[in-house]
């Protein structure tokens, strides 16, 4: 079946380094995609998101890429500061239920860890 | 503050009780979820509310009861639940139209069944 998954299970880092968190998706009709980041006790939060016509976004201290040809999506995280460990997830937000609503599909996170 | 508030944060339930988690939507969404995680598995799709209606029950058992009375309230029932249903249960909105609406994530109730 299609899926979404991400590459490493954990990543370490040095404060102040940039960190890359890859992801991987298999269904070429994927056209958005979401990344979110849960730290320890709470809920997966939104960080960025792009869609399939555009290559690369960035926001404040995060940039997404997004490389179709491989179906390959990366984020990003310049100055990496203790408060950015977390797990990452990368989400893909294709499907319109019958009658409205989103299904994203998830994959099991990367860890990030940083390192003072 | 995510704009999904939901209580209780913690819940130690036996298997012949019944208790139900509430959650609240703050952002003027039409379409609220609720959400299964268990450790080392990915994010599982539970129940898809929209406008009201349930649009989507992902093979769930029936010891799980979701209820939508509004677009900005959604709780769920629970009743004889097992050990293995012990896991943190999220809670999300977003708006219904259009593909690439953003779900937003409350900071989830962990459910332990003792």
């Amino acid at each position: 079946g299609e899926s979404v998954g991400l590459h490493l299970p954990t990543l370490s880092v040095q404060e102040g380094d940039n960190s890359i968190i890859n992801c991987a998706y298999s269904n070429s009709a994927s056209d958005y995609f979401i990344w979110y980041k849960q730290e320890s006790g709470k809920g997966p939060q939104f960080i960025i998101d792009i869609r399939s016509n555009m290559d690369k976004r960035q926001g404040q201290r995060v940039t997404v890429l997004l490389n179709k040809t491989v179906k390959h999506l990366s984020l990003q995280i310049a100055a990496t500061q203790p408060g950015d460990s977390a797990v990452y997830f990368c989400a893909e937000n294709g499907v319109i239920l019958t009658g409205g609503g989103n299904k994203l599909t998830f994959g099991t996170g990367t860890q990030l860890k940083v390192e003072l | 503050e995510t704009g999904v508030t939901q209580t209780p944060r913690h819940l130690v339930m036996g298997m012949t009780n019944k208790k139900s988690l509430k959650c609240e939507q703050h952002l003027g969404h039409n379409a609220m979820y609720w959400y299964k995680q268990s450790a080392k598995k990915p994010l599982e799709l539970m129940f898809v509310y929209s406008l009201e209606e349930r649009v989507e029950n992902n093979s769930v058992p029936s010891r799980f009861s979701p209820e939508c009375p509004n677009s900005s309230h959604l709780f769920l029932h629970l009743h004889t639940l097992q050990p293995e249903d012990s896991a943190l249960y999220l809670c999300a909105s977003s708006q219904v139209v259009g593909t690439g609406n953003t779900i937003y994530f409350g900071e989830g109730s962990w459910l332990t069944v003792v």
